[in-house]
């Protein structure tokens, strides 16, 4: 156990739809890292946020977005969704906002778009 | 690195063997690596990392070597479990970057 918690496990819901993946990070971090995990693509890094704040973007689209409240927790919505946007969904963790440090993911969350 | 595709290298060896996955990347300026276990169904989980100042690093059953001349990382695991049975992959991070690149899995089946 990472230590990491994401909510819910498994999320299926219809295309053009709308999301909500949650996710409490371990005690004490204060960094939250975003991960799309598809079969054709593999683990993509979504978004970064370090003490409430946006620190680093990679292959998000526009139809996603992130935050991160003061608790620290994050959640990450997924909009207007599309049979691609199917994945599994990480979430993960570490101490600072660097890179460099080590990070702990959660269990995921498995997104079906039908 | 690349991308984990949905055809992934497969290495398989008998129990008690020793394990070595391999992993490309391809930023020179990458100064921090980690290698990852991810079990079906689960979040991928740390096992070594090492940075750019070294070339090798033990852990407990496993060792990474970083050859940085040829942008090459190893993970090598000794007496190889039927529980060391999952996809590996390494990740890198340029200096001073917050993004990560995560390498080609390599799917290891340990048989008993």
């Amino acid at each position: 156990d990472s230590g990491v918690t994401q909510t819910p496990k498994h999320l299926i819901t219809a295309t053009g739809q709308r999301v909500t993946l949650r996710c409490s990070p371990r005690s004490g971090d204060l960094s939250v890292y975003w991960y799309q995990q598809s079969l054709d693509q593999g683990l993509q890094f979504l978004i970064q946020y370090y003490n409430g704040e946006e620190r680093a973007k990679g292959n998000i689209l526009e139809r996603f977005s992130a935050q991160q409240f003061p608790d620290l927790h994050s959640e990450l919505n997924l909009s207007s969704l599309e049979l691609g946007d199917s994945a599994l969904y990480f979430c993960a963790s570490s101490p600072t906002g660097q890179g460099g440090y080590e990070q702990y993911f959660g269990p995921g969350t498995r997104l079906t778009v039908t | 690195g690349e991308s984990v595709g949905l055809h992934l290298p497969t290495l398989s060896v008998q129990e008690g063997d020793n394990s070595i996955i391999n992993c490309a990347y391809s930023n020179s300026a990458s100064d921090y690596f980690i290698w990852y276990k991810q079990e079906s169904g689960k979040g991928p989980q740390f096992i070594i990392d090492i940075r750019s100042n070294m070339d090798k690093r033990q852990g407990q059953r496993v060792t990474v070597l970083l050859n940085k001349t040829v942008k090459h990382l190893s993970l090598q695991i000794a007496a190889t479990q039927p529980g060391d049975s999952a996809v590996y992959f390494c990740a890198d991070w340029k200096g001073g970057s917050y993004i990560p690149t995560f390498g080609r899995g390599t799917s290891l089946i340990v048989h008993p």
